[in-house]
């Protein structure tokens, strides 16, 4: 069956180092990978979108890569700020599907 | 900036109980898209809606839910006979067009079944 992986352990990284969060996912084909923001009791937020053609995006401190030969992608956040601290989702979506599919999420401490 | 809405933020109902949930989406986004996320786990996907018809539904949507855009604006989820395990936090989102593919969601409306 389908699966996505994320880190479930919480990662907690120091201000100003790189964060890195990976999305592993087995027996899906996606054309499209999003990579979201939650905070809690809140919606998904839109943060970033690759194509399977593409290898990596950028959006000012965020990067993206994609990989469907590892069937992975990682998600990075330069120069990170307590700011940034929330559960990063990353969702699938295939080219016969309009909906998503979400990961469970890694949730993401920056401390001062 | 636009962004999607829905009430109520949280809803309190008894087991059998009808509940609608209500959306607007962005107003110039042309799909949308009802998701839950039970609590500590995954945001899952329920219905898709293009057109004026559902365009794609999970296993979870089964009969006891429907979806409806009575109006330019909003658009609505109803749980017929709410059961316990209805209990989630409920997302509606939307997309602009066709060759978009970011989906912008609510803050969400929590749905307590007791």
């Amino acid at each position: 069956s389908q699966k996505i992986e994320q880190n479930s352990e919480a990662l907690n990284i120091q201000e100003g180092k790189t964060a890195t969060l990976t999305c592993n996912y087995t027996n899906y084909s996606p054309a499209y990978l999003q990579w979201y923001r939650q905070d809690p009791g809140r919606g998904p937020v839109f943060l970033l979108l690759i194509r399977e053609n593409e290898k990596e995006k950028r959006k000012e401190r965020l990067k993206v890569t994609f990989d469907t030969t590892l069937k992975q992608s990682l998600f990075h956040i330069t120069a990170s700020q307590p700011a940034d601290s929330a559960t990063y989702l990353c969702a699938l979506r295939s080219y016969n599907t309009d909906k998503l599919i979400f990961g469970t999420g890694t949730r993401l401490q920056v401390f001062p | 900036e636009p962004e999607v809405t829905q009430t109520p933020s949280h809803q309190v109902t008894q087991m059998g109980q009808e509940v609608i949930l209500r959306c607007v989406p962005i107003s110039n986004h042309l799909y949308f898209y009802w998701y839950r996320q039970i609590l500590g786990q995954k945001v899952e996907f329920l219905v898709s809606f293009y057109n004026n018809e559902i365009s794609e539904k999970s296993e979870i949507f089964d009969d006891q839910f429907s979806v409806e855009r009575p109006d330019g604006s909003n658009f609505t989820l109803k749980i017929r006979s709410t059961k316990l395990e209805d209990s989630a936090m409920y997302f509606c989102a939307s997309r602009y067009r066709q060759g978009t593919y970011e989906q912008y969601f609510g803050p969400g409306t929590r749905l307590t079944v007791t």
